[in-house]
């Protein structure tokens, strides 16, 4: 138990469905971030929020839309995606970043997206 | 463009024997993190090393950081069935608080130990 929690763990949808994904932190932490893993392809950081502000958005698509009511939790609002969109989706939370070490990321366990 | 390159991608072997992976880039980290992820689950850190030359470990596992802190590598000892997953380094660029934020991702070792 990492204590950052994702749900739901698996989601099949089509490409005219609109869901969401839920995380839930309960450690604290100000940064919540959201990632994607793909086969072959190294985390990619899709967006970031600290203190509940967005703070990083890496050119993701406006079929993903993220919220952060609170610090304690972040959703991935998803509409009208593409098969490609398909896989693993992380979400992590970090403490305020300090000394050298970069900000640790504590992940849930994921969402395993299929878009049919 | 920071990378990371992590070698080997894939590796099978069995309980018992030693084993080290690769963590390279061409870029200086202020410091490097390494995780293991188990299948269906998230990554989940292992130990982060900060000074160059640095050496840390985790019981059966022992971790490097380059002295020029651009390279790590973890070799493990023994392997056990345990220890099988996918391991990531991820290297982080103090500079900013934001910068800090983004880590850059190596691709992983997928590595199998075979009872």
């Amino acid at each position: 138990e990492t204590g950052v929690t994702q749900t739901p763990r698996h989601l099949v949808m089509g490409m005219t469905n609109k869901k969401s994904l839920k995380c839930e932190q309960h450690l604290g932490h100000n940064a919540m971030y959201w990632y994607k893993q793909s086969a072959k392809k190294p985390l990619e950081l899709m967006f970031v929020y600290s203190l509940e502000e967005r703070v990083e958005n890496n050119s993701v698509p406006s079929r993903f839309s993220p919220e952060c009511p609170n610090s304690s939790h972040l959703f991935l609002h998803l509409h009208t995606l593409q098969p490609e969109d398909s896989a693993l989706y992380l979400c992590a939370s970090s403490p305020r970043h300090s000394g050298r070490a970069g900000n640790i990321q504590y992940f849930g366990a994921g969402t395993r997206l299929s878009v049919l | 463009t920071q990378l990371l390159e992590q070698s080997p991608q894939f590796l099978s072997i069995q309980e018992g024997e030693n084993l080290t992976v690769y963590c390279n880039s061409s870029s200086v980290f202020s410091s490097l993190q390494w995780y293991r992820q188990e299948p269906g689950e998230g990554p989940v850190l292992l130990v982060t090393v900060v000074t160059g030359g640095e050496v840390k470990k985790l019981k059966r596992l022992t971790f490097q950081f380059g002295d020029a802190r651009k390279d790590s590598s973890l070799h493990i000892t023994a392997a056990q069935p345990g220890d099988t997953g996918l391991y990531l380094c991820a290297g982080a660029d103090a500079g900013t608080e934001k910068d800090n934020r983004k880590l850059i991702w190596g691709l992983g070792t997928s590595l199998a130990v075979n009872p």
